[in-house]
C-alpha cells in the first residue's frame, strides 16, 4: 500500500522558519509533492522533487531523501499570509496517482 | 489565462439521488484527475484521465464514474448518494503532453457537496 505521514499541526512565529517533515511508503515512487490550501481554498502546487536534495523556489525550500523515503518543506520568513495547510503527495509512476498525506495546518502568530 | 473551471461551486442533494460535477481544465491541459477531500483530511484520489482514457483508478465504489471528453473537459458521476460522500470535490489538471508524470497538477475551486 502507500501511506504518507505528516504533522497535524505546527505553530510559528512571524519572521520564523518551519520545517514540515514527511515520510512516505509506496511502491513506484516518482517524485514527492508539495501544496498549500488556505481554508476553503483550492490546493496551489509549490515544489516537487524527483531526485534527491534541495530545492529551492523564493522563500519556499523542498528536501529529499530517496533512500530515507523522506521529505520535508522549509518555510523561511514566515508571514501571516503562509498559515494554511500543506500537504505533501506522492506520484506513483506505475499509476500516475498523486497519493496525498493528511496535511499539517501551519498556524504564524504575530 | 482562464484555470480550472468546476461547476457547480456548491450543490445539496438526497440520499439515493445521482449527481454530475463538471471540470473544464486549463487550456492545452490533456490530463485531468478528480479527488474527493472530506474535511480535515487530505485530498483521495479518485480517477485520472489522459487523452479521454481511464489512467487510474482509486479505492472508490463503482457508483463513482468519469469520463473526458474530446475537448479535454471531463465529469464525475457519483450514483445512489450516501452520507458520507459529503465533501469537497476536487478537479485537477495538468499538462502530461509527453508522457511525463512529473507535471504539477492545477486544482480548480472545487465542488462542494451536500448530502442531506
Amino acid at each position: 500500500g502507500q501511506s504518507l505521514e505528516q504533522p497535524s499541526e505546527v505553530t510559528a512565529v512571524e519572521g520564523a522558519i518551519v520545517q514540515i517533515n514527511c515520510t512516505y511508503q509506496t511502491s513506484g515512487f516518482y517524485g514527492l509533492s508539495w501544496y498549500q490550501q488556505h481554508d476553503g481554498g483550492a490546493p496551489t502546487f509549490l515544489s516537487y522533487n524527483a531526485l534527491d536534495g534541495l530545492e529551492e523556489t523564493g522563500r519556499f525550500s523542498s528536501f529529499l531523501s530517496r533512500s530515507d523515503s523522506y521529505g520535508y518543506l522549509l518555510l523561511q520568513e514566515l508571514q501571516m499570509k503562509d498559515s494554511a495547510s500543506y500537504f505533501c503527495a506522492v506520484l506513483n509512476s506505475n499509476t500516475g496517482k498523486l497519493i496525498f498525506g493528511q496535511g499539517t495546518t501551519l498556524q504564524v502568530k504575530p | 489565462d482562464a484555470g480550472v473551471t468546476q461547476s457547480p461551486t456548491h450543490l445539496i442533494k438526497t440520499r439515493g439521488q445521482h449527481v454530475t460535477l463538471r471540470c473544464s481544465p486549463i487550456s492545452g491541459h490533456k490530463s485531468v484527475s478528480w479527488y474527493q477531500q472530506v474535511l480535515g483530511q487530505g485530498p483521495q484520489f479518485i480517477f485520472q484521465y489522459y487523452e479521454k482514457e481511464e489512467r487510474g483508478r482509486g479505492n472508490f465504489p463503482d457508483r463513482f464514474s468519469a469520463r473526458q471528453f474530446p475537448n479535454y473537459s471531463s465529469e464525475l458521476n457519483v450514483n445512489a448518494l450516501l452520507l458520507g460522500d459529503s465533501a469537497l470535490y476536487l478537479c485537477a489538471s495538468s499538462l502530461t503532453g509527453t508522457g511525463g508524470w512529473n507535471q504539477p497538477q492545477h486544482f480548480g475551486d472545487g465542488t462542494r457537496l451536500s448530502i442531506l
